[in-house]
């Protein structure tokens, strides 16, 4: 299995842009988390789903976040529209269960909102 | 909210040492714990996942403990490598389903 595939792996746009993150999970886990990465706060998960349900998005900064995941082998995160402060290392990530087992991390996103 | 802090930040030691990475957590109602690994420009590697009825778990030369009633753990690298140079974050888990990450320990290995 390659693992968790997220594309694009670096993305830079201007203040205002729509962008759209994507995430291919583990094929077999059936859990699936979208976290955020600053020098300032570390690691925030920012929404789960769990068999492609979303189940806690308390996470989610504002309503210019969106995610969905349409079916088991995909998922989006999309910010519209984009701010500066959205600059982060976006990483998605899957399990097997909820209870984290077989949790592997992609290889993140890099956001530059400039 | 549950606050997870690691101690050092930082640590550089040389090839061959013994070491140990601290984590404590502020409420001690926990799921499981686990370890990762952070490579510069990587996504997190899963290294040890603790449920909350152990007291540790191990794999080759790692070592995890889990003091849920102090609210603390600890990861024990054995005769360490310069291949260990990393970030390690801890993270809890509540009796809900938010994983809470502490900042990570930078480690240093000096061949």
């Amino acid at each position: 299995d390659a693992g968790v595939i997220q594309s694009p792996r670096h993305e830079v746009t201007e203040m205002g842009q729509e962008v759209t993150l994507r995430c291919k999970p583990i094929s077999g886990h059936n859990s699936l988390f979208w976290y955020r990465q600053t020098m300032m706060r570390g690691l925030e998960l920012l929404i789960y789903f769990n068999n492609n349900v979303p189940i806690d998005d308390s996470g989610m900064p504002e309503d210019r976040f969106s995610a969905k995941m349409p079916n088991a082998s995909f998922s989006t995160l999309k910010i519209q529209p984009s701010e500066p402060r959205d600059s982060a290392v976006y990483f998605c990530a899957s399990s097997l269960d909820r209870r984290g087992y077989g949790y592997t991390f992609g290889s993140g996103t890099r956001l530059t909102v400039v | 909210k549950q606050e997870v802090t690691q101690i050092p930040a930082a640590l550089s030691v040389p090839e061959g040492e013994n070491l140990v990475l601290n984590c404590s957590f502020t409420d001690s109602a926990i799921y499981n714990l686990q370890w990762f690994r952070q490579d510069p420009g990587k996504g997190l590697t899963s290294l040890l996942l603790i449920q909350s009825s152990q007291r540790e778990q191990t794999s080759g030369r790692l070592n995890a403990s889990l003091d849920k009633s102090s609210g603390r753990s600890t990861l024990y690298i054995a005769a360490s490598q310069p291949g260990d140079s990393a970030t390690y974050l801890c993270a809890v888990r509540p009796t809900g389903n938010q994983f809470y990450f502490g900042t990570g320990t930078s480690l240093t290995v000096i061949p």
